[in-house]
């Protein structure tokens, strides 16, 4: 079982909303990600938090801005999305030590912007 | 050239079938490599981290060839539960951190009776 969780599971917004994707791990890792997934598409890398420090921040527009709190919780925050930023947001954390950082997932948040 | 790139696909094998896929990258400091799995409308799973020395895994057979910029995947008496997508990852690309993974696009398996 998935030691990283996301909510909402599913979410519909109107391109004039704002809402929140949150994500926690229990794992106690301290690099947490956000990921795109979008149809017939590789993951795309957003955001990258180490030890609660951003460190990547791949050209993502600023209609998403993150947060990460502490160790454990990382949020998305949407604001005035457009329909083509539908799509399954995953969360990931990993431990960054050594050479082999494997990531865990969360289950995603399959978004809908209308 | 893409970081990382993969055939996408798909593979369509029947049970019992040997089937291996290959996964280059472009960054010749990239320092470590994994294959996910990633079933339809799931999240992704990691199958198994990848070592020079190659590593196994039951049926799976992962491979390391720095000096061609490639790893493989061999999966052995394919299995139907074994469908789904398989993601090569490569840590340590572009941006030079070695957490920073790029992710292939994956690669399709289908395995029919």
């Amino acid at each position: 079982e998935t030691g990283v969780t996301q909510t909402p599971r599913h979410l519909v917004m109107g391109m004039t909303n704002k809402k929140s994707l949150k994500c926690e791990q229990h794992l106690g890792h301290n690099a947490m990600y956000w990921y795109k997934q979008s149809a017939k598409k590789p993951l795309e890398l957003m955001f990258v938090y180490s030890l609660e420090e951003r460190v990547e921040n791949n050209s993502v527009p600023s209609r998403f801005s993150p947060e990460c709190p502490n160790s454990s919780h990382l949020f998305l925050h949407l604001h005035t999305l457009q329909p083509e930023d539908s799509a399954l947001y995953l969360c990931a954390s990993s431990q960054e030590e050594g050479k082999q950082e494997t990531q865990y997932f969360g289950p995603g948040t399959r978004l809908l912007v209308l | 050239r893409k970081e990382v790139e993969q055939d996408p696909g798909p593979f369509n094998v029947p049970e019992g079938a040997t089937v291996a896929f290959n996964c280059t990258y472009s960054n010749s400091a990239s320092q470590s490599f994994f294959w996910y799995r990633q079933d339809c409308r799931k999240e992704p799973k990691l199958l198994m981290s990848v070592y020079s020395s190659g590593n196994e895994d039951g049926r799976f057979t992962a491979q390391l060839n720095r000096a061609s910029q490639y790893i493989s995947l061999l999966i052995r008496d394919s299995k139907l539960s074994d469908s789904a997508t398989y993601l090569c990852v490569v840590n340590g690309g572009a941006s030079g951190g070695s957490y920073i993974p790029t992710f292939g696009r994956g690669t399709s398996l289908i395995v029919h009776p």
